[in-house]
């Protein structure tokens, strides 16, 4: 079974300063993971995603994220937060091959201060 | 190239009636999977369709049903509405392989 844990289910940041969501995740075989953003009233939005290649993975927005196998992470960062990265962050993984569901993460709310 | 596209996009039903939920993925996509976002349960996977068939299926109720058609379009049905039931659900389509999902705006069912 896989499952992901996403630590502070809310993260306040100043604008301009680091922003920083963790994610640790269990899979019995080596895992995809994915990182989606989720604005109020809205849908899900694909941010960036692990598929085995580089374990560092650029996403969209200025995000990237880093795979990280002995610590079992996929942490989330971006080097300077925006007002407009304000929003809902949820960590996912899958199997992938013939299981292609997603298990997603609590989520995370970022706050941006001005 | 047009999004995921989900209707209603609000619902309002009572306890004990059923309720069919409708979701046209980007077009050339094959995979459909739906999900049930509650504050407290978070993100749950229901169900997923390829070429008209569920492929996968989550931990819920018989009364949660879908199917999809030749077209690649799908419906998913709650009979016997409860309570517990409000939420967003939201419809997500792929290729395929399913690795990379786009999810519609979802479709809000309160239940009363």
């Amino acid at each position: 079974a896989q499952s992901v844990t996403q630590l502070g289910s809310h993260v306040s940041v100043s604008e301009g300063a680091l922003v920083l969501l963790r994610c640790n995740y269990s899979s019995s075989v080596p895992p995809y993971l994915f990182w989606y953003v989720q604005y109020p009233n809205q849908g899900l939005q694909l941010l960036l995603k692990y598929t085995s290649a580089a374990t560092l993975v650029k996403g969209i927005n200025g995000f990237e994220a880093e795979f990280k196998k002995s610590e079992t992470s996929f942490h989330l960062t971006k080097p300077s937060a925006h007002m407009s990265d304000a929003a809902e962050y949820f960590c996912a993984v899958s199997e992938g091959g013939s299981n292609y569901k997603l298990t997603f993460g609590k989520g995370t709310l970022l706050t941006v201060n001005p | 190239k047009a999004g995921v596209t989900q209707t209603p996009r609000y619902l309002i039903k009572t306890r004990g009636q059923q309720v069919t939920l409708s979701c046209s993925p980007i077009s050339g996509h094959r995979s459909v999977s739906w999900y049930q976002q509650t504050p407290g349960q978070g993100l749950q996977f229901l169900f997923e369709y390829f070429s008209e068939t569920q492929r996968n299926k989550g931990n819920f109720p018989g009364r949660f049903s879908g199917r999809q058609f030749s077209n690649s379009r799908s419906e998913m049905n709650v009979s016997t509405l409860e309570l517990g039931d409000s939420a967003l659900y939201l419809c997500a389509s792929s290729w395929g392989t399913g690795l990379e999902q786009y999810f519609g705006p979802g479709t809000r069912l309160t239940v009363t």
